[in-house]
């Protein structure tokens, strides 16, 4: 059984920083791994999706790596701003289609 | 591309009746969509897969008579709370499969309901 898991629960950082989000699942075979964001009260919006034949993935100042072998993938922002304060999920999809989601990182930007 | 559309965003309504919860892809054909559900400060669980034009598959321990789940067209998908408790009180999140590798699970914009 997938298992899917966030590190940290949550985070703090001055405005300007760049920082990292991890996301570590138990079983590699999997078929994608996708990064969402979700403001409170709201649904999720994705932000990069990695094939599992990809090593990274890139959108403005976000850049997303996986690697299986070690059952890991990291969300990588640069220069925060206090608009990327959000709940960042992780999720992992195999065969079935199932999305199994990590717990998430609450990040807070602070001005 | 590949939006997804969620009605209502709330609702509020009385213990014992039903309520209806409308997930629609709006630029593609989903044909399979999923119902999650997400407890304050957790992440989502899914509650089951719904396919065009068959039966919902639903996870463990929820409960198919009290969510029921129709997924009539390829663009439509719905949720019925029937009986709602208070305990139903949640936010429920609906997402799409467009059937494309590279695209991924769009989601909805979700629903907060309490009942009362």
């Amino acid at each position: 059984k997938q298992e899917v898991t966030q590190i940290p629960a949550a985070l703090s950082v001055p405005e300007g920083e760049n920082l990292v989000l991890n996301c570590s699942f138990t079983d590699s075979a999997i078929y994608n791994l996708q990064w969402f964001r979700q403001d409170p009260g709201k649904g999720l919006t994705s932000l990069l999706l990695i094939q599992s034949s990809q090593r990274e993935q890139t959108s403005g100042r976000l850049n997303a790596s996986l690697d299986k072998s070690s059952g890991r993938s990291t969300l990588y922002i640069a220069a925060s701003q206090p608009g990327d304060s959000a709940t960042y999920l992780c999720a992992a999809t195999k065969g079935a289609q199932k999305l199994v989601f990590g717990q998430g990182t609450r990040l807070t930007i602070n001005p | 591309g590949a939006v997804v559309s969620q009605h209502p965003s709330r609702v509020i309504c009385k213990s014992g009746t039903s309520v209806k919860i409308e997930c629609r892809s709006l630029d593609f054909q989903a044909t399979t969509m999923f119902w999650y559900r997400q407890f304050p400060k957790q992440s989502l669980m899914l509650m089951a897969t719904s396919n065009e034009g068959s039966k919902a598959t639903y996870e463990q321990g929820v409960e198919k008579d009290k969510f029921l789940i129709n997924h009539a067209s390829l663009t439509l998908s719905t949720l019925t709370v029937t009986s709602a408790h208070p305990e139903d009180s949640s936010f429920y999140i609906c997402s799409a499969d467009r059937g494309e590798a590279n695209y991924g699970y769009t989601f909805g914009s979700g629903t907060r309901l309490t009942v009362v």
